[in-house]
């Protein structure tokens, strides 16, 4: 059935550092892996998107990678700040459905 | 001018009540969701509907029963409530085009209910 498995559940960085966080697929129909990220108290908000045409996608400090073969998807944060910490959830939507199935989540906190 | 909205923000009742949540949406997007987060941050979907017909009902309990009255409202009622149901319910909403495409889903701020 459909599945995100996503790692590491809990990551610690300092200020300055880089973040990276994984998340693999099992449905192989999958065409749209958003990331979500939920400061806590807060909403779910989308901080970036990928479809499967395309392997990677920056936004400032932001990145996203897609292995459509071994069904991988990595969020990469550099140059992170306190106001990173929080809740990032990747997920995964198959052709044609919105129905997003989400990981288990990665609470990241960056240390000053 | 709140995107998605959602009352009440907290929600405490007892076991064996029964409870409504609303969520409004002035995006003028055509599809609504809703989802469950539980103690440990899993977010579930549990239903979705596309201009007032339901799309999505995941395996959950037929307590749980949401209704549409229009594209912009999608409310959720909860009979017999039980411990387990203690939860933040997210509703959220997108624009799916008629192929299905997935695009942002926006979420409200959720309703943390609590059942004693």
């Amino acid at each position: 059935g459909e599945n995100v498995e996503q790692h590491p559940s809990t990551l610690s960085v300092q200020e300055g550092d880089s973040a990276v966080i994984k998340c693999t697929y099992s449905d192989s129909a999958s065409n749209y892996f958003p990331w979500y990220k939920q400061e806590l108290g807060k909403r779910p908000q989308l901080i970036i998107d990928i479809r499967s045409n395309v392997g990677e996608k920056k936004d400032q400090r932001i990145a996203v990678t897609l292995n459509k073969t071994a069904k991988h998807f990595s969020l990469h944060i550099t140059e992170t700040q306190p106001e990173d910490s929080a809740v990032y959830f990747c997920a995964a939507s198959r052709r044609n459905t919105d129905k997003l199935i989400f990981g288990t989540g990665t609470r990241l906190q960056v240390f000053p | 001018d709140t995107a998605v909205s959602q009352t009440p923000k907290y929600l405490v009742t007892q076991m064996g009540n029964d409870k409504s949540i609303k969520c409004e949406q002035n995006l003028g997007h055509d599809t609504m969701y809703w989802y469950k987060q539980d103690s440990k941050k899993f977010l579930k979907i549990m239903f979705s509907y596309n201009n007032k017909e339901l799309i999505i009902n995941e395996t959950v309990p037929n307590r749980f029963s949401p209704k549409s009255p229009d594209k912009a409202h999608l409310n959720l009622h909860i009979n017999s409530l039980e411990l387990g149901d203690s939860a933040v319910y997210f509703c959220a909403s997108s624009q799916v085009l008629s192929t299905g495409k997935a695009y942002e889903q926006y979420f409200g701020p959720g309703t943390r209910l609590t059942v004693t």
